[in-house]
């Protein structure tokens, strides 16, 4: 059972434009949520979290919004550069685990 | 420096071999974890240590032995694979292993079981 889903396997989106990406979550337990990113023949790379008392962070063109009634979360990149190509993956934790959901890949077109 | 270094990066192994996965960081974290990542999929965690002693196993097959040595070191002993353990694994670390801290993760080393 997945406890974490992104729903979305890819998302192309235009240079400079708003990217967002979604992850859903089943278990109310988790307490963190977070972003990585992963380039190919790399390690999964951290880029911003939120805790599960906030329902937004913000981080430079990167902001993270919580919705823990509809248990959703997304990520919002802004504007969008070609740097930002790569796979996202969206986790959550309780106490130590990090459950990852399947990542979204996402391609940033000029 | 913020690097977990892993080694080796590339791994080829026959079922009966016995080889080691590597894993260092100087970050002064005091926790480290091994996750294994098949194609198109999640990192899965395998193994937590937490202050140098082993927290979370998840279940993980015998064939796969985590040692944790000093602070800055984790070992992964590998004895007996299949070949559907191919698969990358990554270390990762962090602070003190408490929830929602940032992980550290090193670039992997993908494995193949022959």
């Amino acid at each position: 059972d997945q406890q974490v889903k992104q729903n979305s396997p890819s998302l192309s989106v235009q240079e400079g434009r708003i990217s967002i990406l979604n992850c859903d979550y089943t278990n109310s337990m988790f307490d963190y949520f977070l972003w990585y990113k992963k380039y190919p023949a790399e390690g999964p790379t951290f880029l911003i979290s939120i805790s599960s008392i906030k329902d937004k962070n913000e981080d430079g063109r990167f902001t993270v919004f919580l919705n823990k009634s509809a248990k959703h979360l997304s990520l919002h990149i802004v504007p969008s550069q070609p740097g930002d190509s790569a796979v996202y993956f969206c986790a959550a934790s309780e106490t130590q685990k990090l459950v990852f959901g399947q990542g979204t890949r996402l391609t940033i077109n000029p | 420096d913020t690097e977990v270094t892993q080694t080796p990066k590339h791994l080829v192994m026959g079922m009966t071999n016995k080889k080691s996965l590597k894993c260092e960081q100087h970050m002064g974290h005091r926790a480290m974890y091994w996750y294994k990542q098949k194609a198109k999929k999640p990192p899965e965690l395998m193994f937590v240590y937490s202050y140098e002693k082993l927290s979370i196993n998840e279940s993980v097959p015998s064939r796969f032995s985590p040692e944790c040595p000093n602070s800055s070191l984790l070992n992964l002993h590998l004895h007996a694979l299949q070949p559907e353990d191919s698969a990358l694994y990554l270390c990762a670390s962090s602070q003190h292993g408490t929830g929602g801290e940032k992980l550290f993760f090193g670039s992997g080393t993908q494995l193949s079981v022959l």
